[in-house]
């Protein structure tokens, strides 16, 4: 089974803080993506990785960067937190463009 | 129009009987189509792939895919009070894109 682990369930940050948000997965694949989900607007696609060091932007990556140092691990990074990044974070990864999505736990970012 | 539509609910259905959850999607060119349940406060889990039109089966939950009417659905036969969640289409355009899209989902209420 793919396994995929968001290193918190929950967070609470401050406005303006840089927050950090861990993803590894283990199964050597090759995809990783971050979604935010919130109320009424489905999933939307922060960023994603198809090969370590190589990003794309997704429909929504203004204020959030990503790094993707090893295959295993993809990282969001918000710069300077806002109170509108307040959301539910879901990584998830695939080996290839045809084969569904698997998602880590999720996490619960609230921004005060 | 939306690229993948899903009724948004709730569907209410009665312990036993089959829920049926619809979807249309936008772009003719769709290759993979997927299901995923999501209960509430939690991630994704994937339901079924299916990539090929007709049917597909997997213990109560089967789904079918018609794409000259761009459409795919889930049937969730013996419908159980546990299948209360959100169902989430998620279609992916041709291999060599990112685009995973996602509809808004539908909730399921199975009354006991």
């Amino acid at each position: 089974d793919v396994k995929v682990t968001q290193s918190s369930r929950y967070l609470v940050k401050r406005t303006g803080e840089k927050v950090f948000l861990e993803c590894v997965q283990d199964m050597d694949h090759e995809n990783m993506f971050w979604y935010r989900q919130d109320p009424g607007l489905g999933l939307r696609l922060i960023y994603f990785s198809y090969d370590v060091k190589m990003k794309e932007k997704g429909d929504i990556p203004e204020g959030y960067s990503v790094s993707r140092e090893k295959k295993e691990r993809f990282s969001l990074i918000l710069e300077s937190a806002s109170t509108n990044q307040t959301s539910m974070y879901l990584c998830a990864s695939t080996a290839d463009m045809n084969s569904p999505l698997h998602f880590g736990n999720g996490t619960r970012l609230t921004v005060t | 129009q939306k690229e993948v539509e899903q009724n948004s609910g709730p569907l209410s259905v009665p312990e036993g009987a089959i829920a049926s959850l619809n979807c249309t999607y936008s772009d003719r060119v769709s290759q993979s189509f997927f299901w995923y349940r999501q209960y509430s406060g939690k991630s994704p889990e994937l339901i079924m792939s299916i990539y090929s039109n007709g049917d597909k089966e997997d213990g109560r939950f089967t789904a079918q895919l018609n794409k000259a009417s761009q459409y795919v659905s889930l049937l969730i036969r013996d419908s159980q009070p546990s299948d209360s969640a959100t169902y989430l289409c998620a279609v992916n355009m041709a291999s060599g894109t990112y685009k995973y899209i996602f509809g808004t989902g539908t909730r399921l209420k199975v009354l006991a």
